[in-house]
Parts: C-alpha cells; structure tokens; sequence
C-alpha cells in the first residue's frame, strides 16, 4: 500500500490477556517507530528500529513490552499480563531511514482498551 | 530534560483568519523539527519539516518557521478554512543525543468556524 498500514484498528481485550499489534511500514523504508498516545501523557516514543541495527528499546514503559521487526518489513508491538494503563493509541511510523531529513509518516493507530 | 511545548492548547478562529501556532523546546540542539496534523480517530499527517540548517518551510497556505537559538518554531497558516481544525503536532528529533524519535508537543487544537 501507499502509506503505513495497522491492524487491527481496534482491540479490546480482558486486563491480564497478552496483545499483538502490527505494523505494516511503507515499502523501502528502513526506519520503522512505535509510538503511543495516551489520554494525559501525550505522544510516547517507545522504541526505533533501523535495518540490521540494535533496536532502540530506550522508550519501552516495562519489560511487559517487546517488538521485533521480521525481515526488515513489518513489525509487531506485544504486550503480555496487560493492564488498564496500557489502554492508550499505538501508533506506528516508518521513515526512509533513520537520523536523517526525511519526515516520519504515520498509520492510523491500533486504539487499544484494557477492561 | 528535552521537551516539547505547545501554546495555545485551544484555539477557536472564524473562518479567513490568518494565524500563528507556537512551539517551544528546550535544548537547541536540535536535528530537525516537524509539524504535524491530527485528525479525530486519525494518526498524524506530515505537514512541513524543517531541517535544522533551515530557517523556515513553506506548503501552501502553510508556514513553519525555526529559529533554534530562542528554541521556538510557529506555524503561520493563512486565510484559514473550516477543513483546517484539527490537532495540530509539533515535534523535535534531537538526533544525537536521542537518536532519531520524536519528542512531541501536547500539541493546539483548532477549531476554524465557517
């Protein structure tokens, strides 16, 4: 597709339960970000990949969190044991690389809610 | 402690206005600077970035000016439309001291009434 691509839009989901949320980045780009927005804390970084590199887990609020990033394509945000302040948007973002001029483009956001 | 803020959090205009939205961020070493908007249940739209060599970027009806030494950038946008409210998002990469992420604003909601 032409732009980032996220599923599922929306998920609900029991406090406890694991998730999976999916990034489908934009073909050739090689920068790809995870990034939450949540009522109260505003937009989030939680973690940067770039091609083979290490990724940059820095933003990552607790080890309940992971991704990874199969292939150098499409990515996947897990959240075990979930909670209710993990209810938040989870946004997505890829860019043609990394620390460079060239702008972050976003998804939609899967919206997430903890009951 | 690098952060991102953004004056007004609300602003209401009638529709014609030309207006400015501030953004302020501390540390100006910064890499670049983007400007983005949101749209209710939406993700965010690139609008304009400005590199940190730059001194402002020009879209359209859209311009966002950068001056790192007082750590401020503003969005101009002229002769503002009712297709215009939305949240509008500033947000900084500092490159190397924080990688390339984006640290954002709290971001100005706007409202244009016809």
């Amino acid at each position: 597709g032409a732009g980032v691509s996220q599923s599922p839009s929306n998920k609900v989901t029991e406090k406890g339960k694991d998730v999976e949320l999916r990034c489908d980045p934009i073909s050739g780009h090689t920068a790809l970000y995870w990034y939450r927005q949540s009522l109260g804390q505003g937009l989030e970084f939680l973690i940067y990949f770039q091609g083979n590199s290490a990724p940059d887990k820095s933003g990552l609020p607790s080890d309940r969190f992971s991704a990874e990033r199969t292939g150098g394509s499409v990515s996947t945000l897990t959240i075990q044991r979930t909670q209710q302040e993990d209810s938040a948007v989870y946004l997505c973002a890829s860019s043609g690389q990394g620390l460079s001029n060239q702008p972050q483009h976003f998804g939609d956001g899967t919206r997430l809610s903890i009951l | 402690k690098q952060e991102v803020t953004q004056i007004p959090a609300a602003l209401s205009v009638p529709e014609g206005e030309n207006l400015v939205l501030n953004c302020s961020f501390t540390d100006s070493a910064i890499y670049n600077l983007q400007w983005f908007r949101q749209d209710p249940g939406k993700g965010l739209t690139s609008l304009l970035l400005i590199q940190s060599s730059q001194r402002e970027q020009t879209s359209g009806r859209l311009n966002a000016s950068l001056d790192k030494s007082s750590g401020r950038s503003t969005l101009y946008i002229a002769a503002s439309q009712p297709g215009d409210s939305a949240t509008y998002l500033c947000a900084v990469t500092w490159g190397e001291t924080s990688g390339s992420r984006l640290t954002f604003g709290e971001g100005t909601q706007l409202t244009v009434n016809p």
